[in-house]
C-alpha cells in the first residue's frame, strides 16, 4: 500500500544550525502539505503545494523557513537558523488534488528537538 | 475566524461504556468536517468525514448546525479505540487546508 515517506524520523540540533526535512508523497498526488505540530496541539499548516507551486504559505515563518517541491514530486522543508521554539513534530501529507473533500494521507513525521 | 474546539484533552472510560468526543466549530457556512485518529506508534489517518454519513469502527458523528458541533460517538468502547482523536474543518478561503482542533486522547480501560 502506498504511503507518504518522511526522513529523518528524528533530528536533534543546536539553535542557530540549519536543518532540512524530506517528504515523498504518494505517487500521483498533486497536493502536498507541510504541517507543524507542537506538543499538546493539533497540526497547523505551514505550506501547501499544488504540483510545484506554493498555494498557501501564510503561516510559514519566511525569515527562517523555506520549502520547495521543484519537480512537483518530493519536497524539502528547511529551517535556518533553528530556534528553540521550532521544537515540534513536522508532518507531511498529500492528497489527490486540492478538493477539500479529499482525504489527506500523512507521513510518520519528523520530530525536531532544538537544544 | 474559523476555529475548531475540542474541550477535553483526555477522556477516560471503561471498556463497554459509551464514548462521546466533543468537537465544536466556528464557521458561517455549511461545513464539511472530518475526524482524524492517531493510534499509538501509527500515523495520523482519516477516521470519518461528515459528507460520507458512514460508521467507521462503530463510530458515528452527526453535524448539528444549531449547536455548531460534530461530536464523535460510539455506543460501546473497545480497548483498541484508545488513541488521539482530532476534529478538522476545511478552511473556506481557498484550497484544501484543514484547521485541526487540539485533539482529545481517549483511554479505554479494561
Amino acid at each position: 500500500e502506498a504511503e507518504v515517506a518522511q526522513s529523518p524520523r528524528y533530528k536533534i540540533t543546536e539553535k542557530s544550525q540549519a536543518v532540512a526535512f524530506w517528504c515523498d508523497p504518494i505517487s500521483g498526488h498533486a497536493t502536498l502539505y507541510w504541517y507543524r505540530q507542537i506538543l499538546g496541539q493539533g497540526p497547523e499548516l505551514l505550506v501547501q503545494f499544488q504540483d510545484e507551486s506554493v498555494v498557501d504559505d501564510s503561516q510559514l515563518p519566511k525569515d527562517r523557513f523555506s520549502a520547495e517541491r521543484l519537480k512537483g514530486v518530493d519536497s524539502t522543508l528547511k529551517i535556518q537558523p533553528a530556534e528553540l521554539g521550532d521544537s515540534a513534530m513536522y508532518l507531511c501529507a498529500s492528497s489527490l488534488n486540492g478538493d477539500p473533500y479529499n482525504e489527506q494521507f500523512f507521513g510518520p513525521g519528523t520530530r525536531l528537538t532544538v537544544l | 475566524a474559523q476555529r475548531v474546539t475540542q474541550p477535553e484533552k483526555l477522556l477516560s472510560v471503561f471498556k463497554g461504556a459509551p464514548v462521546e468526543l466533543k468537537c465544536n466549530y466556528s464557521y458561517s457556512g455549511s461545513p464539511e468536517l472530518f475526524w482524524y485518529v492517531q493510534y499509538s506508534r501509527q500515523r495520523l489517518q482519516l477516521l470519518l468525514r461528515h459528507i460520507s454519513r458512514e460508521s467507521i469502527k462503530g463510530f458515528t458523528a452527526d453535524l448539528n448546525k444549531g449547536e455548531t458541533s460534530f461530536h464523535l460517538k460510539k455506543p460501546f468502547a473497545q480497548e483498541e479505540d484508545s488513541a488521539m482523536y482530532y476534529c478538522a474543518l476545511p478552511f473556506s478561503g481557498g484550497y484544501n487546508k484543514l484547521i485541526f482542533g487540539a485533539g482529545t486522547r481517549l483511554a479505554v480501560h479494561p
